[in-house]
């Protein structure tokens, strides 16, 4: 089974400060999704990263995968309210196993 | 934008109920998810379907069956509710060569 370790799993912070989200596996992956998930909604695709070492920015938000496609981080400068949520990364295999293995998440609160 | 539509945002039913919960997806995507999403535990698949009337069991598809007689709607159908099967049931649908699954607002359905 494979496996995507998703740390913290809690995190509060004050408005305006970076944060960092890992996702980790033993597994290679063929890409990685990040989703953000609010409250009673479902989750909403943030970005896709699909070559070794690639970055993605999306505004305050910095994606990167690395080298091995074993693992990625989040990257959040300067974080806002409107920034909390649920955030879930999803690692696919490829091929035509459609499949997505998800990490249980990380709950972001920003407070004002 | 692709857009993930499901019957019912708030369900609640009965022990020993029969369960529909609909899910239409209107960009012809050919693979269709169904999940549930529990505190703790994350999103676990319960069944996929890459095609009409083709299906495959995920990680938890015991209590649980599906039906895909249009490319556009899955049905997920709870034979026999049990109170055990509340939870926040998430549909999602994606299209080959891309893993990117794009999610519905969720069905949250309890059980009494």
């Amino acid at each position: 089974t494979q496996l995507l370790e998703q740390s913290p799993q809690f995190l509060s912070i004050q408005e305006g400060e970076n944060l960092t989200v890992y996702c980790n596996s033993s597994s290679v992956f063929s890409s990685l999704q990040w989703y953000r998930q609010e409250p009673g909604e479902g989750p909403v695709l943030l970005v896709t990263v699909v070559t070794g070492g690639e970055v993605k920015k999306l505004k305050r938000l910095t994606f990167q995968f690395g080298d091995a496609r074993k693992d990625s981080s989040l990257h959040i400068t300067a974080a806002q309210p409107g920034d909390t949520g649920l955030y879930l990364c999803a690692g696919a295999r490829g091929g035509s196993n459609y499949k997505l293995t998800f990490g249980k998440g990380t709950l972001l609160t920003v407070n004002p | 934008d692709v857009k993930v539509t499901q019957s019912s945002r708030y369900l609640v039913k009965r022990t020993g109920e029969k369960v529909f919960l609909e899910c239409v997806q209107d960009m012809d995507h050919e693979n269709m998810f169904w999940y549930r999403q529990d505190p703790g535990l994350g999103l676990r698949l319960i069944y996929f379907s890459y095609d009409v009337k083709m299906k495959e069991k995920g990680d938890i598809p015991e209590g649980y069956s599906v039906s895909r007689e249009k490319k556009e709607r899955f049905s997920l159908i709870l034979e026999s509710a049990s109170t055990n099967q509340t939870s926040m049931y998430l549909c999602a649908s994606s299209e080959p060569p891309t893993d990117t699954q794009y999610f519905g607002p969720g069905t949250r359905l309890t059980v009494l």
